[in-house]
């Protein structure tokens, strides 16, 4: 089946920093992306819709300018936290898709710690 | 817009009992539905899905999923618990629409299974 990468798989970084998450597809290309952020005890929400070569398309309530998503090349994006708070904290996984594809598959999920 | 319903938060059943999850769906067309897994701390596995055809379907682990149009329902079955399928599930439907948000999911609140021995 088809992988996707995620890393780092955890990082702790200070309040007012910026945090950079990759998504790879290891064995085909993703056309489009998607970013997940889940809170604690919660479900998964979408952030973000990320398709290779164009701006990624944002969730209402998402912050454009905070959560930066650059889809560069059909094997990588990438969800750069600018700024991060405390509140940021929370567990982000991405998911990847090829052209005509029937389904996404994950990555493993980034569980940010903002101190 | 799509939607899905999970009414239950929280399940407990004896390892070796039967198991039901129930998902519910809003959908304005056919659906593509999911079940997913998650371990703590860990990404989603992907258990089954449903695109068309037979609506009974059969994924890893030994679950199944039936599709039921018009109770706009895809609950998930085990007949058979084990311990080590302790875990959060998430119904999921897919986005079928064109445009650039095409394939997005939209989730489930999620239910916890645990499993007494």
């Amino acid at each position: 089946g088809a992988v996707v990468s995620q890393h780092p798989s955890r990082v702790i970084c200070k309040s007012g920093t910026s945090v950079k998450i990759e998504c790879r597809s290891l064995d085909f290309q993703a056309t489009t992306m998607f970013w997940y952020r889940q809170f604690p005890k919660k479900s998964l929400m979408l952030m973000a819709t990320s398709n290779e070569g164009s701006k990624a398309t944002y969730e209402q309530g998402v912050e454009k300018d905070k959560f930066l998503i650059n889809h560069a090349s059909l094997t990588l994006s990438t969800l750069t936290v600018t700024s991060a708070h405390p509140e940021d904290s929370s567990f982000y996984i991405c998911s990847a898709r090829n052209s005509g594809g029937t389904e996404a598959f994950f990555g493993q999920g980034t569980r940010l710690t903002v101190v | 817009a799509q939607s899905v319903t999970q009414p239950d938060i929280h399940i407990t059943v004896s390892e070796g009992a039967s198991l039901e999850l129930r998902c519910n769906y809003s959908y304005g067309a056919t659906p593509y539905l999911f079940w997913y897994v998650q371990s703590p701390g860990q990404g989603l596995q992907l258990l089954l899905k449903y695109f068309s055809g037979d609506t009974l379907v059969q994924g890893i682990k030994g679950f199944e999923a039936e599709f039921k149009r018009s109770q706009s329902s895809f609950n998930l079955r085990k007949p058979s618990v084990h311990w080590s399928d302790a875990a959060e599930y998430f119904c999921a439907v897919r986005a079928n629409a064109g445009g650039t948000s095409y394939g997005k999911l939209t989730f489930g609140q999620g239910t916890i299974l645990t499993v007494h021995p």
